[in-house]
């Protein structure tokens, strides 16, 4: 069982917005600004599309953003295209001795 | 661009010790927080390991037994070490580069599948 806990499966249609959300702890999503979001597509490795909580890395898209509220985290793409479908895990700091927690994964299905 | 690559055997026996290496192309090995990080076929990705470049590591409590990440600047490399493998270790293991703040990944390598099987 993953510490962070997200939906399996989240879908929309081209043109439309997802949000896919991160539930933690007061231990790391909640403590601490440091969530981060990747995006993995089928056999390839992952690559970073948001870091501590809200920013995104020179070259992503800025249709992807990233928020957190309390203990949730949330990964929100909006204008979907059939490019973003695939699989998203979010990571949160989980201070000096969990040390970094994943989440179990949410995959996207563009309809 | 930095780029990161896994070598190592691909298939392992029970109860033996896994070993891979990672090898970093551009020499900033000598300025940042490298990791391993594993993900079952399937599923997740599970944290396993960090090691600085000054030789600190930490590791994740649940493999903590078993896990040794150690790193070599002079060749620009970093290893993996899992002793006591079981099935349940069959994963692409990918190592991957921290950010200067070691709170997220900026660069990962392609990744490696390891199986565990006699």
């Amino acid at each position: 069982q993953s510490a962070l806990t997200q939906p399996a499966s989240v879908s929309g249609s081209p043109g439309q917005s997802i949000t896919i959300s991160c539930i933690g702890t007061s231990s790391d999503v909640g403590s601490y600004d440091l969530v981060s979001w990747y995006q993995q597509h089928p056999g390839k490795a992952p690559e970073l599309v948001v870091f501590e909580v809200n920013k995104r890395p020179s070259g992503v898209s800025n249709r992807f953003s990233g928020s957190k509220s309390g203990n949730t985290a949330s990964l929100t793409i909006s204008g979907l295209q059939a490019t973003d479908e695939a699989d998203y895990f979010c990571c949160s700091y989980g201070g000096s001795r969990t040390y970094v927690v994943f989440g179990g994964g949410t995959t996207l299905t563009v309809l | 661009q930095v780029q990161l690559q896994e070598s190592g055997p691909g298939l392992v026996k029970p109860s033996e010790t896994l070993s891979l290496t990672c090898t970093v192309s551009d020499g900033s090995i000598s300025r940042y927080y490298w990791t391993w990080i594993r993900q079952p076929p399937g599923k997740g990705l599970e944290w396993i390991g960090y090691v600085y470049y000054s030789g600190t590591t930490n590791y994740n409590p649940s493999l903590k037994s078993r896990v040794t990440i150690s790193i070599n600047t002079s060749k620009n490399q970093f290893s993996l070490r899992l002793t006591s493998v079981t099935a349940a270790d069959t994963a692409v293991y990918y190592c991957a580069r921290l950010n200067n703040g070691g709170d997220y990944v900026d660069y990962w390598g392609q990744g490696t599948l390891v199986s565990v099987s006699a």
